[in-house]
């Protein structure tokens, strides 16, 4: 199985930062990875897929990078409703497998 | 616009079998575009796969669960269903269906949109 770790698990940030999150894969993934965005009680919502393709209907702060086994995830200019759960997914081959998720918090 | 809904009991005891459905609106699970996923998330911890299945039938499981995995379809429901059978406590978790979008070369290139998610616990 392809191992996906994110880092950091955690991360303290204001309104108006830029959030970095690190996915890193245990083998190549070429540019199939996608990014979840999931709050509290709630579903995950794709932000992200093919690495660097932005979601219909995902604002632009949002983008993603990356190919191979390293990958980012950068929020520009965080706002209240950013405060979440983010998540990475490799799409390269089955099983599919999910990073263990960063949190983003005030 | 699609939207899906899981159903199921919500307690389940220990060796018995999990069944849940997920109900389909919006759009139809015969499109040749699609599989149809199924995710788990056990409490406070991450994302764990399942498995998918198409509307010919194929499917995809996640080897470790795939001996007591069993997907299926009711096209004339416009529903698709989960059935993991010898549960144990290591099986509660909220349960997520979701539609999976392949790219033309095979890749499942997301999970979009979800269902709101179903809490299973399994205990006696």
């Amino acid at each position: 199985d392809i191992q996906m770790t994110q880092s950091p698990s955690s991360v303290s940030a204001s309104v108006g930062d830029r959030v970095t999150i690190t996915c890193r894969a245990s083998q190549g993934i070429s540019r199939w990875l996608a990014w979840y965005q999931q709050k509290p009680g709630k579903a995950p919502k794709v932000l992200i897929y093919a690495a660097s393709s932005l979601q219909s209907g995902v604002p632009s702060r949002f983008s993603g990078s990356g190919s191979g086994t390293d990958f980012t995830l950068t929020i520009s200019d965080l706002q209240p409703e950013d405060f979440a759960t983010y998540h990475c997914q490799q799409a390269h081959s089955f099983p599919l497998t999910f990073g263990g998720g960063t949190k983003v918090e005030i | 616009q699609l939207q899906l809904q899981e159903s199921g009991p919500g307690l389940v005891k220990p060796s018995e079998t999990l069944s849940l459905t997920c109900t389909v609106s919006g759009g139809s699970i015969s499109s040749s575009s699609y599989y149809w996923g199924w995710i788990r998330q056990p409490p406070g911890k991450g994302l764990e796969w399942i498995g998918d299945i198409y509307y010919s039938g194929s499917t995809h499981y996640n080897p470790s669960l795939k001996s007591r995995v069993t997907t299926s379809l009711d096209m004339s429901k416009n529903q698709f269903s989960l059935k993991l059978s010898s549960v144990t406590a290591a099986d509660t978790a909220v349960y997520y269906c979701a539609r999976v979008c392949y790219d033309g070369s095979g890749y499942p290139l997301r999970f979009d949109p979800w269902g709101q998610g179903t809490l299973v616990t399994v205990s006696s």
